[in-house]
């Protein structure tokens, strides 16, 4: 079974922290994901990697920044926290000879006080 | 027009029946499609997988792909209380890079007892 795993469940930070979110993914997926999911506005992509130090922009990647060192762990950095990135941060990997699939971690509640 | 459009909901049905659960997407050269189902507060997580025109079955789940209409459907038969999530369609849009989804708003469904 594939294994994704985020560093925190929930998470309170103040404006103005740097916050770093850890995703770990064990099925040597060569594609990681980082999303956040907002009421009313379904899952957004802030940025993904199709390899090591490999990334490219999501749809709204403005606020963030993300790091990927091993193939099996992908960061995602909010260099600033603002009140307006409180949301649930979503990563996921998947594999790139198989059909796409992409498998999720639990998530992390990230609230900016 | 979004590229990837499902009915709005929240779709109710009886315990028993089936749920029938709609998407369309906008981009002829799609080539993977996908149904997640998300229960309240947690990821989503993976159901349903479909990448040739036609049905395919898996217990209770059907999913189906008509790309000449360009819809894909889940259909929930024998519908629970447990299926009670909300569910996205996930559709990998042609010509789109490492295997980036485009995700559906999502569809609340309610089985009531």
């Amino acid at each position: 079974d594939v294994k994704v795993t985020q560093s925190s469940r929930y998470l309170v930070k103040r404006t103005g922290e740097k916050v770093f979110l850890e995703c770990v993914q064990d099925m040597d997926h060569e594609n990681m994901f980082w999303y956040r999911q907002d009421p009313g506005l379904g899952l957004r992509l802030i940025y993904f990697s199709y390899d090591v130090k490999m990334k490219e922009k999501g749809d709204i990647p403005e606020g963030y920044s993300v790091s990927r060192e091993k193939k099996e762990r992908f960061s995602l950095i909010l260099e600033s926290a603002s009140t307006n990135q409180t949301s649930m941060y979503l990563c996921a990997s998947s594999l790139v000879p198989k059909g796409n699939e992409q498998y999720f971690g639990p998530g992390t509640r990230l609230t900016v006080t | 027009q979004k590229e990837v459009e499902q009915n709005s909901g929240p779709l109710s049905v009886p315990e028993g029946a089936i749920a029938s659960l709609n998407c369309t997407y906008s981009d002829r050269g799609s080539q993977s499609f996908f149904w997640y189902r998300q229960y309240s507060g947690k990821s989503p997580e993976l159901i349903m997988f479909i990448y040739s025109n036609g049905d395919k079955e898996d217990g209770r789940f059907t999913a189906q792909l008509n790309k000449a209409s360009q819809y894909v459907s889940l259909l929930i038969r024998d519908s629970q209380p447990s299926d009670s999530a909300t569910y996205l369609c996930a559709v990998k849009i042609g010509g789109t890079s490492y295997g980036k989804l485009t995700f559906g708003q999502g569809t609340i469904l309610t089985v009531h007892p």
